[in-house]
């Protein structure tokens, strides 16, 4: 069963970036779709992007686009997630979540990275 | 984009009572709409993809229907892990998906 493991908790400040990784443990990488998904404390679920490392191509949502940059590096089945000009609003858990043979659904989730953003 | 509607926002259910949660779409997605359950501390998990299909290691409790704008998620018959909050998800129109607001699955 593969798992996807992501970096730990990190604090920052307004205006600075984060990157955040996310590991595929075993199993097939490059085929699928790899998407982040993030939630504000309290709140529900808002899809950031998606990678796609075998056709290395990317796609966000519009409301964060130039903001935020999705990568994979295949030689380590790792996924980042690039986040500038951080806002307090940007506070949020972050998972990485497979999609389910590239339909759109996710089967498999990443146990989340806390952000914090405060002065 | 594609608004996600769920109701109602909290449901509250003794043990062993039926459960039927609704989401409902702004526009037609087809069978595209999987049901995630969230439990504190947790990331949500897949339970339903294309609208009825269970995923793998789902007890048969839990069943989904509907198609177009119209979705149902039902438990038979909620057992203690059963409380959780769940949410609905499209995945017809990207980008980008979109998710419902969830609904609250409680102790009566």
């Amino acid at each position: 069963q593969v798992q996807l493991v992501q970096s730990g908790a990190e604090v920052k400040k307004p205006g600075s970036s984060v990157k955040v990784s996310c590991k595929a443990s075993k199993g097939t990488f490059s085929t699928y779709a790899f998407n982040w998904v993030r939630q504000a404390p309290g709140q529900g679920l808002e899809w950031m992007g998606v990678v796609i490392p075998i056709l290395s191509t990317t796609n966000y949502t519009q409301r964060l686009q130039g903001r935020v940059t999705i990568t994979a590096d295949e030689s380590t089945s790792t996924i980042y997630l690039d986040m500038t000009s951080l806002r307090s609003e940007d506070t949020a858990v972050y998972y990485c979540a497979r999609e389910f043979t590239n339909s759109g659904a996710f089967d498999i989730w990443g146990q989340g990275t806390m952000v914090t953003v405060s002065s | 984009e594609i608004v996600m509607t769920q109701s109602p926002a909290t449901l509250s259910v003794s043990p062993g009572e039926r459960a039927i949660l609704s989401c409902r779409a702004s526009q037609s997605v087809g069978s595209n709409l999987a049901w995630y359950q969230q439990k504190p501390g947790q990331a949500p998990s897949l339970l339903i993809y294309g609208a009825s299909t269970r995923a793998i290691g789902i007890p048969g409790r839990f069943s989904g229907s509907g198609s177009g704008t119209e979705f149902t998620l039902t438990i038979s018959s909620l057992q203690s892990e059963d409380f959780a909050v769940y949410f609905c998800q499209q995945y017809n129109n990207w980008p980008p998906w979109t998710f419902g607001q969830g609904t609250k699955v409680e102790i009566k």
